[in-house]
């Protein structure tokens, strides 16, 4: 079975410009959750999506917004980018929103900004 | 804000040697999972602990939940150079914080052959 993809693999943006990343999960995998991890760090949540719905929101600001479509697969969009927003932006994906549930994760997406 | 505080940063060692991480918080856990990541690719799930005092073993990897569900502990024995990588620990809180995780800082696993 394919595990959680994620596209682009990398990505180079100017300050300023919006950028959307893409994730498919685990197939009959129904929760999605976004993770942005800066060098030298552990993943900070983001989001996390449930049967099409918020269920979580991290502590990022309004420019970083998110949605899942029908599929399950999600989007993870960045406005008006800024240099700190250079890190590794990973999906993960688990069955349902259990707090127990193993979370499965992509390869992610490296976005660098200049 | 729950935090998780993750030890050593860094370990470097010879192959063969034994070595323990550790992940300690000052909140209560429903849950901690450990990963393993290698440069370039997502973390990897090694296991999951829900139940205080919890021990798990992975062939040369034991994991142990704290009694109080606040801290937890990864030992390898017999190191081998496989075993590099950066290890992380990550907590779920339950509630309504669904599946959301906090993560250690993590800590990096060199193994010398």
């Amino acid at each position: 079975d394919a595990g959680v993809t994620q596209s682009p693999t990398h990505l180079i943006k100017t300050r300023g410009q919006q950028v959307t990343l893409r994730c498919s999960p685990i197939s009959g995998h129904k929760s999605v959750s976004w993770y942005q991890q800066v060098l030298g760090q552990g993943p900070q949540f983001i989001f996390q999506y449930y049967e099409k719905e918020e269920r979580g929101r991290g502590n990022f600001p309004d420019r970083f917004s998110a949605r899942q479509f029908p599929n399950y697969s999600s989007e993870l969009n960045v406005n008006a980018l800024l240099l700190g927003d250079s890190a590794l932006y990973l999906c993960a994906s688990s069955l349902w929103t259990g707090v127990n549930q193993p979370q499965h994760f992509g390869d992610g997406t490296r976005l660098s900004i200049l | 804000t729950q935090l998780l505080e993750q030890s050593p940063q860094f370990l470097s060692i010879q192959e063969g040697e034994n070595l323990t991480v550790y992940c300690n918080s000052s909140s209560v856990f429903s849950s901690l999972q450990w990963y393993r990541q290698e440069p370039g690719e997502g973390p990897v799930l090694l296991v999951t602990v829900v139940t205080g005092g919890e021990v798990k073993k992975l062939k040369r990897l034991t994991f142990q939940f704290g009694d109080a569900r606040k801290d937890s502990s990864l030992h390898i024995t017999a190191a081998q150079p496989g075993d590099t990588g950066l290890y992380l620990c990550a907590g779920a809180a339950g509630g309504t914080s669904y599946g959301k995780l906090t993560f250690g800082q993590g800590t990096i696993l060199t193994v010398h052959p």
